[in-house]
């Protein structure tokens, strides 16, 4: 099974201030998802990235693939208090249908 | 569109009960996940379907059985509940297509003790 390590597991900042979360694997992904998770609910899906060196921005925040697939960042400018959550990514093992969650960064962002 | 409803919601079980875990989509879509979500170990999928009549295990299937004999529902069964199997579980489905979109329910919360 393919892993995807996720870092930092834990992360508390001031509102304004930027941020990078990091995923990283040693095997390639056929695609990879971020994914934000509130309390009491499911994963709801931010964004989708499948070619190596993709970057795709959503309002504040930007996501990037890595070049051979393996790795990716999700940078989120000036955060502000509704960005906290925990953030999961995502890889679809290629051909599978499945996919294997990262164990996630749960972040706080203070008023 | 309602999306992927789960049932129920919360649930407390004894060691050795059976309960089944509802899941229903209405977006007419091929694919749906079960997945088990503990503290701090992001989620693991136990069962998946790509199809009506098509099912096949995860990485952590002991103990669980599933279902898919329309495409709207996909019921998780648990045989003799033990307490490894206390966590938050989440249905999930996808369209095919390569889509790579899976949506999520809000979860059942089981404690088995």
């Amino acid at each position: 099974t393919q892993l995807l390590e996720q870092s930092p597991q834990f992360l508390s900042i001031q509102e304004g201030e930027n941020l990078t979360v990091y995923c990283n694997s040693s095997s390639v992904f056929s695609s990879l998802q971020w994914y934000r998770q509130e309390p009491g609910e499911g994963p709801v899906l931010l964004v989708t990235v499948v070619t190596g060196g993709e970057v795709k921005k959503l309002k504040r925040l930007t996501f990037q693939f890595g070049d051979a697939r393996k790795d990716s960042s999700l940078h989120i400018t000036a955060a502000q208090p509704g960005d906290t959550g925990l953030y999961l990514c995502a890889g679809e093992e290629g051909g599978s249908e499945k996919l294997v969650f990262g164990k996630g960064t749960k972040l706080t962002v203070n008023p | 569109n309602a999306g992927v409803t789960q049932t129920p919601k919360f649930r407390i079980l004894k060691i050795g009960q059976s309960m089944t875990l509802q899941c229903t989509q209405d977006m007419n879509h091929n694919y749906m996940y079960w997945y088990r979500q503990d503290p701090g170990m992001g989620l693991k999928l136990i069962y998946y379907s790509v199809g009506a009549g098509i099912t096949d295990k995860g990485e952590v299937p002991n103990g669980y059985n599933v279902s898919r004999s329309t495409t709207e529902d996909f019921p998780l069964r648990l045989e003799l509940a033990a307490p490894s199997q206390t966590s938050v579980y989440f249905c999930a489905s996808e369209p095919a297509g390569g889509a790579y979109e899976q949506y999520f329910g809000p979860g059942t919360r089981l404690t088995v003790t």
